[in-house]
């Protein structure tokens, strides 16, 4: 069975520190990774894809670790509006069928 | 930017009632999904649409279930006989290029069996 799994939270953090998530999967083979990003009761919207050099987008930085099949999410001077549900997403190599994580809460407190 | 619309928002129904729920894709995607996510849990497969025909389902999507593209910007989803345990928000989401590159979702429905 294919896993993927995260640490559900939450996380209780004060606005303009750094916060890091860990996300784990199963199938070694596995090539392409996501983080989304879920408001509550809203659709998942795609905050990045997870290249193997890894990547940056602003505050938000997503790293791959092969070796250790996991995938990181760090956010830096984070806000209120970081607030939500992070989602890690593996995509099945034989289908590229996404395989979702249960997803870390965020929560930024002021 | 383009959005993938679903409709309706929110449907109530009575345990063995049909339902369709409605989503338009963005115009010059491809490929076309369903998810469900009950409340609380996982995202979940349920099907994925190609070219006119189902090209992937999962265990959920049994015979109860159904997809139709019938007019080229429709996409449907149909359950024949709802059950308690199909109350959850279905989400529909389209891609341009395949699974490699991340959807767009829509904005879901949620459906509540009573």
């Amino acid at each position: 069975r294919k896993e993927v799994e995260q640490d559900p939270g939450p996380f209780n953090v004060p606005e303009g520190a750094t916060v890091a998530f860990n996300c784990t999967y199963s199938n070694s083979a596995s090539q392409s990774f996501f983080w989304y990003r879920q408001d509550c009761r809203k659709e998942p919207k795609l905050l990045m894809s997870v290249y193997s050099s890894g990547n940056e987008d602003g505050r938000f930085t997503a790293q791959l670790n092969r070796a250790s099949q996991y995938i990181s999410l760090l956010i830096r001077d984070s806000k209120l509006s970081d607030s939500a549900t992070y989602l890690c997403v593996v995509a099945e190599p034989s289908n590229y069928q996404l395989i979702w994580g249960a997803g870390t809460k965020l929560i930024i407190k002021p | 930017e383009p959005e993938v619309t679903q409709t309706p928002s929110h449907q109530v129904t009575q345990m063995g009632q049909e339902v369709i729920l409605r989503c338009v894709p963005i115009s010059n995607h491809l490929y076309f999904y369903w998810y469900r996510q009950i409340l609380g849990q996982k995202v979940e497969f349920l099907v994925s649409f190609y070219n006119n025909e189902i090209s992937e389902k999962s265990e959920i999507f049994d015979d109860q279930f159904s997809v139709e593209r019938p007019d080229g910007s429709n996409f449907t989803l149909k359950i024949r006989s709802t059950k308690l345990e199909d109350s959850a928000m279905y989400f529909c989401a389209s891609t341009g290029q395949g699974a490699l590159y991340g959807y767009t979702f829509g904005s879901g429905t949620r459906l509540t069996v009573v």
